[in-house]
């Protein structure tokens, strides 16, 4: 079954500072998708990035960008120049691409200090 | 505001009635999904709709739960003889698209308390 592991419940960053997320995950498929959702206090999830396993290059988004490592079956979220908007539960979910259940990591808060 | 919907926002229960939770999905979209996530954790994947069909349902999803989709619009959730265990805030998520990587948009949960 695949899992996937949020190594650090707590993290937090000084505004305008830059932090990385942690997630492996445990597959022996080779082809799906991996997904960064963040969910602010009180407020829905929402998307922050998505990378296909099938391509090499790290997606990004503004000043959200991924680490993704297929053989080490990691996908770290590195968020640049944090803002006090970036404060929210993150939480890591895999997708295969022959199934509809994703699954989600436990989640890490992360706090920003202004 | 076309985002996903879900109603009640909160539920309280005793312990042994019936419960049903209302989803609305962004209008155009196929595909609809239902979670549940208990406190300090991530959401956990119970089933799923394409259209009106039920095509995936999680282990977790036990006989007193139920899922429709009438018409591929609306989704309910119904959890017959509540538990204890079953109080956790249920999600619904939608989104548009034929593969594992099209984006789910998310309603704001209905938080579940059974006394």
């Amino acid at each position: 079954a695949q899992t996937v592991t949020q190594s650090q419940p707590e993290m937090s960053v000084q505004e305008a500072e830059t932090v990385t997320l942690s997630c492996t995950y445990d597959t022996s498929e080779s082809d799906y998708y991996l997904f960064w959702y963040k969910q602010p206090p009180s407020r829905q999830m929402i998307l922050v990035i998505r990378q296909e396993a099938y391509k090499q290059q790290n997606a990004t988004e503004n000043r959200f960008s991924v680490n993704f490592q297929k053989a080490a079956k990691s996908f770290s979220l590195k968020i640049s120049d944090s803002q006090l908007g970036d404060a929210a539960m993150y939480f890591c979910a895999y997708r295969s691409a022959r199934r509809n259940d994703m699954r989600f990591g436990a989640g890490t808060r992360l706090t920003v200090k202004p | 505001d076309t985002g996903v919907s879900q109603n009640p926002r909160h539920k309280i229960t005793k312990r042994g009635q019936n419960v049903t939770f209302r989803c609305d999905p962004i209008s155009e979209h196929n595909r609809l999904y239902w979670y549940r996530q208990t406190l300090g954790q991530g959401p956990e994947f119970l089933t799923y709709f394409q259209n009106e069909a039920q095509l995936e349902k999680s282990r977790l999803l036990s006989d007193r739960f139920s899922a429709e989709r009438p018409k591929g619009s609306f989704s309910t959730l119904e959890i017959q003889r509540t538990e204890q265990g079953d109080s956790a805030m249920y999600l619904c998520a939608s989104s548009l698209g034929s593969g594992s990587g099209d984006e789910q948009y998310f309603g704001p949960g209905t938080r579940l308390t059974v006394t």
